[in-house]
């Protein structure tokens, strides 16, 4: 049972411009959510997180918007830059729980 | 600061066989959790370790074991290896609190696992 979910495998977007990536779930008790990022051969990496009390959360060029009455969340990159290519993972846990429920990804290729 | 660090990076194994994956967590964390990463998945929670003992277990079957030891670091034992074992091994530490609060979990590089 697919708890959070990437609907988007894979998004293109040109250098500068904004990226958008989106996640939705399923479980009303998920209450804080957080973005990893992953490159080819290492592991993901933490981007940025957001917890149920706010509805964004803003790091540098990342901005996280968490809409809980939708049971929606997304991304926002920008200006998205060619480091930025990679594997997308929005991850979800419930108060106090030890258990990350991952999406499937979304892979984001930046063009020059 | 040391990161998270696992070895090794690359293992192959026959079915029926039995593999031990080990994890160094980050200097000042006392949590370990395991994912398995299918390919094309997002990485699916095996189970973590908590100053020693196993503190919540996902949807793997008993020839999933580990360990944490004193220092904190950990081991993933794999028994009786199936074809579907086939997946990226993540290992995870972050800092937990007696009262069940978890910080952010940071990821090491991985282990592949191929099982032929």
């Amino acid at each position: 049972d697919q708890q959070v979910k990437q609907n988007s495998p894979s998004l293109s977007v040109q250098e500068g411009r904004i990226s958008i990536l989106n996640c939705d779930y399923t479980n009303s008790m998920f209450d804080y959510f957080l973005w990893y990022k992953k490159y080819p051969a290492e592991g993901p990496t933490f981007l940025i997180s957001i917890s149920s009390i706010k509805d964004k959360n803003e790091d540098g060029r990342f901005t996280v918007f968490l809409n809980k009455s939708a049971k929606h969340l997304s991304l926002h990159i920008v200006p998205s830059q060619p480091g930025d290519s990679a594997v997308y993972f929005c991850a979800a846990s419930e108060l106090n729980d030890y258990k990350l429920s991952f999406g499937a990804g979304t892979t984001v290729t930046v063009r020059a | 600061e040391t990161g998270v660090t696992q070895s090794p990076t690359h293992l192959i194994k026959t079915r029926g066989q039995q593999v031990t994956l080990r994890c160094s967590s980050q200097s000042g964390h006392n949590t370990v959790s395991w994912y398995q990463q299918a390919l094309g998945q997002g990485p699916q929670f095996i189970f973590q370790y908590y100053r020693e003992e196993e503190n919540g277990r996902g949807n793997f079957p008993p020839r999933f074991s580990g360990l944490q030891f004193p220092n904190y670091s950990s081991e993933l034992n794999v028994n009786a290896l199936e074809l579907d074992d086939s997946a990226l091994y993540l290992c995870a530490s972050s800092w937990g609190g007696a009262s069940g609060r978890r910080d952010t979990q940071y990821f090491g590089p991985g282990t592949r696992l191929t099982v032929l």
